[in-house]
């Protein structure tokens, strides 16, 4: 079993919608829990950090549920260019464990 | 900003020979990581580093080395390339824990 797991996807989704990821993560030592965005061909860039809180960047929302070992990432008003794939990445200790990423298609 | 740069985008090299992918960072950061990404296996952790010439073991270290002489460069090394290390590699740096990893651009590598 992986240590994050992800849906590979693809979504496809109009423009506007609302769209949810989920991920899942084994190991209950990791302390820190991120959303990266690559579009293709690029580089993974850091999207948000993720809070057992909760915590809000515009359209993005982020969830962390520790006792479930679960992230979430929202996505309201979805727009062409939140065309990308999303990772979702633990860290554990100076470890970056990264999920194999959820594939999104926004469409006009 | 940030800076981690990898000293090539593409690379082609032959089966057999001594490689090295190189990655300098200009943000005095402590840790340096090396990771492989393939389609439908996501980004694999073949070597991290913490400190100068410290080093730990990723998930996927076999045919792979690794040299942390100075905080700002961190090199990955095939001592003898073959044909299943031709991968999409990403270097990438971060200040410490619980804070963002910055990743350079990406080396492809194609070992024929």
């Amino acid at each position: 079993r992986k240590e994050v797991e992800q849906d590979p996807g693809p979504f496809n989704v109009p423009e506007g919608a609302t769209v949810a990821f989920n991920c899942t993560y084994s190991n209950s030592a990791s302390q820190s829990f991120f959303w990266y965005r690559q579009d293709c061909r690029k580089e993974p860039k850091l999207l948000m950090s993720v809070y057992s809180s909760g915590n809000e960047d515009g359209r993005f929302t982020a969830q962390l549920n520790r006792a479930s070992q679960y992230i979430s990432l929202l996505i309201r008003d979805s727009k062409l260019s939140d065309s990308a794939t999303y990772l979702c990445v633990v860290k554990r200790f100076q470890k970056l464990v990264f999920g194999t990423g959820t594939r999104l298609l926004v469409s006009p | 900003d940030v800076k981690v740069t990898q000293s090539s985008r593409y690379l082609v090299k032959r089966t057999g020979e001594k490689v090295f992918l190189e990655c300098v960072q200009d943000m005095d950061h402590e840790n340096m990581f090396w990771y492989r990404q393939d389609p439908g296996l996501g980004l694999r952790l073949i070597y991290f580093s913490y400190d100068v010439k410290m080093k730990e073991k990723g998930d996927i270290p076999e045919g792979y080395s690794v040299s942390r002489e100075k905080k700002e460069r961190f090199s990955l090394i095939l001592e003898s390339a073959s044909t299943n290390q031709t991968s999409m590699y990403l270097c990438a740096s971060s200040p410490g824990t619980g804070v963002e990893a910055f990743f350079g651009q990406g080396t492809r590598l194609t070992v024929v």
